[in-house]
């Protein structure tokens, strides 16, 4: 069974571009997680996607949104790229339907995003 | 205060001995709470789950939930050189208030042959 894909894995970008993400999920899970994760704040909650709907957001700012596809591969989108985006941003998904209990999370390998 | 806080180590213990980690949460009513664990240069990886009072076992390792205290603990027993990882407490919150699943920053173990 393939695990989390999530392509590209590395990638640099400068600051005021734009960048895409892409996350497909082990077949059968319909909910996917995006975190970021830095060396200083650790792993950090962006935002979950169940069935095309976004269900849950973190406190990023508007910069950062996403979305699902009925097939629930999803994308994050970062636009007007920071240094301080810097990152390596992990997609998770899980079988769980019921909201109270994804918290069982497959992650992908990642994507390393460099902003100079 | 941070919602999920853990010791960040790095926690170092001798091969064979229990490694104890530690969890504390600011959300009183969360209901489940999740231990990962991050090798160097990969990603995390769910190793045990918990959702009510008391200890969970699996193997060499063991989850216990002190929902009154706010508290979550993994013990490692006859810890192994390859269990020398970062490990992640993660609690999610009531899903009416949203439910999102936050990650502590991690306590680094590593196990001395």
């Amino acid at each position: 069974k393939a695990g989390v894909t999530q392509t590209p894995r590395y990638l640099i970008k400068t600051r005021g571009q734009q960048v895409t993400l892409s996350c497909s999920p082990i077949s059968g899970h319909r909910s996917v997680s995006w975190y970021q994760q830095t060396p200083g704040q650790g792993l950090q909650f962006l935002f979950e996607y169940f069935s095309e709907t976004q269900r849950n957001k973190g406190n990023f700012p508007g910069r950062f949104s996403g979305r699902q596809f009925s097939n629930s591969r999803s994308e994050m989108n970062v636009s007007t790229l920071e240094l301080g985006d810097s990152a390596l941003y992990l997609c998770a998904s899980s079988l769980e339907v019921d909201p109270a209990n994804t918290g069982e999370l497959f992650f992908g390998e990642g994507s390393r995003l460099t902003v100079l | 205060q941070k919602e999920v806080e853990q010791n960040s180590g790095p926690l170092s213990v001798p091969e064979g001995a229990i490694a104890s980690l530690n969890c504390t949460y600011s959300d009183r009513g969360s209901q489940s709470f999740f231990w990962y664990r991050q090798y160097s240069g990969k990603s995390p990886e769910l190793i045990m789950s918990i959702y009510s009072n008391g200890d969970k076992e699996d193997g060499r390792f063991t989850a216990q939930l002190n929902k009154a205290s706010q508290y979550v603990s993994l013990l490692i027993r006859d810890s192994q050189p390859s269990d020398s990882a970062t490990y992640l407490c993660a609690v999610k919150g009531p899903y009416n208030q949203g439910g999102k699943l936050i990650f502590g920053q991690g306590t680094e173990l590593s196990v001395k042959p």
